[in-house]
């Protein structure tokens, strides 16, 4: 029972560059999103999901891409990386929106970017 | 104004107490809300669910208040180990979080 797995675990990227963070869950959850966490700070919105081929945008989405071609995977793709998009990226995922079901998060990915 | 809100601490109490915290949410017809728990540098975990009926585990007691329009999470004997960020939120197509309340248990 993986749950949800996101990879990679660290990363260190250098200003300009672009990379795809990965998130895939075992639980056939409708429902994925993309958070991130700076130092002290809580939890923000970047993209989120209600289904296959469906995505919209967060809180914070400027910088930020996603797609679902799958139930199972929500991949976070940093365009061009800026020191600005340091943080701690959780995937999370459930059943449904809203209702009454909570969400499982992933380990998360902590982003350095130089 | 944010759907919910909360104190964001940090409530610092003895080990053995009990503590309790609120939650105040704004949209009335919300139904259920839950309780996550983070630990520093850790993701997110559901620690309850709160419906109209309330919900208790172990040392944990989560009531919901409609006439008052807040959620409340009540935690007995604390331990040490309960240091942690406690985060609620209510239900809606996209989850927005806030800060939550950090809790430190004193030894």
């Amino acid at each position: 029972n993986a749950g949800v797995t996101q990879t990679p675990k660290f990363q260190v990227l250098k200003t300009g560059q672009s990379m795809t963070l990965q998130c895939a869950q075992d639980m056939n959850h409708e429902y994925m999103s993309w958070y991130r966490q700076d130092p002290g700070m809580g939890l923000r919105l970047i993209h989120y999901s209600v289904g296959a081929g469906i995505t919209d945008q967060g809180e914070v989405p400027n910088g930020y891409n996603v797609s679902r071609s799958t139930t199972e995977d929500f991949p976070l793709r940093l365009l061009s990386a800026a020191p600005s998009q340091t943080s701690v990226y959780f995937c999370a995922s459930s059943y449904s929106p809203g209702g009454n079901y909570g969400y499982t998060f992933g380990s998360g990915t902590r982003l350095t970017v130089v | 104004r944010k759907e919910v809100e909360q104190d964001p601490g940090p409530f610092n109490v003895p080990e053995g107490a009990t503590v309790a915290f609120n939650c105040t949410y704004s949209n009335s017809a919300s139904q259920s809300f839950f309780w996550y728990r983070q630990d520093c540098r850790k993701e997110p975990k559901l620690l309850m669910s709160v419906y109209s009926s309330g919900n208790e585990d172990g040392r944990f007691t989560a009531q919901l208040n409609r006439a008052s329009q807040y959620i409340s999470l009540l935690i007995r004997d604390s331990k040490l180990s309960d240091s942690a960020t406690y985060l609620c939120v209510g239900p809606r197509d996209k989850i927005i979080f806030g800060k939550g309340t950090r809790l430190h248990i004193l030894p």
